[in-house]
């Protein structure tokens, strides 16, 4: 069973643009959601996280929307460039579990010149 | 400064075999993560060890078993190898045992024949 479910599975945008990418989940007791970015042949690196109690978190280019009630969360990438282009994963971890991340399956994203 | 290390990058077994995979955590990091990563899919939770204790384990079968040393490398060794277990196994170091950033390495790339 997915725990974190992220659309969409690839995502293709003209430079400039904004580049939308969702997530949800089923179990409340998530209290950390960060976004990875992974490029080929590399490990995947943290962009940015929020724990529930916030509803926004920008840095940078990059924001995560948080929306608890309806329990998803979707990371914004205002005025993408192509060196964005990359596979974005969303996660989810419960405090007291440790390192114990539930991982969405991924969006390709290609930002075209 | 060195980032997370892991050996080897690449490498080709045969059903039943044993594998050994090797991890260095960034230094000052006492907590090392083992993930699974098949291709098109995001990161699923292998083990945890911080201070060298067992912190916390995925779904994953007895055939999968793992260490940390005292100076905090670990080890994932992966028994009677089967064609599903082909996949990039990630280790991620972090400061403390709490779901803190992870600091992904490459990986290794695991291919079973």
């Amino acid at each position: 069973q997915q725990q974190v479910k992220q659309s969409p599975q690839s995502l293709i945008v003209q430079k400039g643009g904004i580049s939308i990418i969702n997530c949800a989940y089923e179990n409340t007791a998530f209290d950390y959601f960060p976004w990875y970015q992974q490029f080929p042949g590399k490990g995947p690196a943290l962009l940015i996280a929020i724990r529930p109690d916030v509803s926004e978190k920008k840095e940078g280019r990059f924001t995560i929307s948080f929306n608890k009630s309806a329990k998803q969360f979707s990371l914004h990438i205002m005025d993408s460039q192509p060196g964005d282009s990359a596979t974005y994963f969303c996660a989810a971890s419960m405090l007291d579990t440790g390192n114990q991340f539930y991982f969405g399956t991924g969006t390709s994203l290609t930002v075209i010149p | 400064d060195a980032g997370v290390t892991q050996s080897p990058t690449h490498l080709i077994k045969t059903r039943g075999q044993h594998v050994t995979l090797r991890c260095s955590p960034i230094s000052g990091h006492k907590s090392v993560s083992w993930y699974q990563q098949v291709l098109g899919q995001g990161p699923q939770f292998i083990f945890q060890y911080y201070e060298k204790e067992e912190r916390g384990r995925g779904n994953f079968p007895d055939r999968f078993s793992a260490r940390q040393f005292p100076n905090y490398s670990s080890e994932l060794n992966v028994n009677a190898l089967l064609l599903g277990d082909s996949a990039l196994y990630l280790c991620a170091s972090s400061l403390q045992g709490g779901p803190k950033k992870l600091f992904f390495g490459s990986g290794t790339q695991l291919s079973v024949l």
